[in-house]
């Protein structure tokens, strides 16, 4: 079983704000860390997938980092806004098993 | 092109009754998966199909649950005299080779109530 941590659970940040949060999971059996975006009403949307220690994926204003020796990953958004508002999921994937191994999520408010 | 599509988009059942979930994949991905989100919880895996293998079923929490895919496209996931413990967001996925690094593609899955 991966037991995929993510912190905090949820988050309220005013608009304009840059935030970020963590993922944690245990650094053997790694193959693969996933960040899925899931907002109200629609489905998770793919963020990044990263397999390499010191990966670092952006696109736009959202960011990620991947350490996989102390088995963590940062996701980072900077100068939130409204539409940034949703729940970000990491998910793991081990040698092996293709099946993801998901944390129960960070929820992000942007107050307009 | 087509997303995963997944039918019905709601549902309502009794206790006892039972329930069939569609997930239509995107066509040419052979790897299909069901999770499912319980309320509080984190999206839960429940079963693997790849090709023509034979499935991971190592997910599903009880023999009540079953799931078929067809053709190698279509998947229907069966839940027997469902229990109020069911209630849950059934997601399905699909992806081009199922490897583990491949990105997943997820339907707007089907929230099931059982009452």
């Amino acid at each position: 079983i991966l037991n995929v941590e993510q912190s905090p659970q949820s988050l309220h940040v005013q608009e304009g704000d840059s935030t970020n949060f963590t993922c944690s999971f245990p650094s053997s059996n790694f193959y693969a860390l996933h960040w899925y975006r899931w907002e109200t009403a629609k489905s998770p949307e793919a963020l990044f997938v990263m397999t390499l220690n010191g990966d670092e994926k952006k696109k736009g204003r959202i960011s990620a980092t991947l350490n996989t020796k102390e088995g963590y990953s940062y996701l980072y958004i900077k100068g939130s806004q409204p539409e940034d508002s949703a729940t970000y999921l990491c998910a793991l994937t081990g040698y092996g098993n293709n099946r993801l191994a998901f944390g129960k999520g960070n929820q992000v408010v942007v107050i307009p | 092109g087509a997303g995963v599509s997944q039918s019905p988009s709601n549902k309502v059942t009794e206790k006892g009754k039972d329930v069939e979930l569609r997930c239509d994949p995107i066509s040419g991905h052979t790897a299909l998966y069901w999770y499912r989100q319980s309320l509080g919880q984190g999206l839960e895996f429940l079963i693997y199909f790849q090709g023509n293998s034979a499935p991971d079923k190592s997910g599903l929490p009880s023999d009540r649950f079953s799931a078929e895919r067809t053709g190698g496209s279509v998947s229907t996931l069966t839940i027997q005299r469902t229990q109020q413990e069911d209630s849950a967001v059934y997601l399905c996925a699909s992806s081009l080779d199922g490897t583990g690094a491949g990105e997943q593609y997820f339907g707007p899955g089907t929230r099931l109530t059982v009452t």
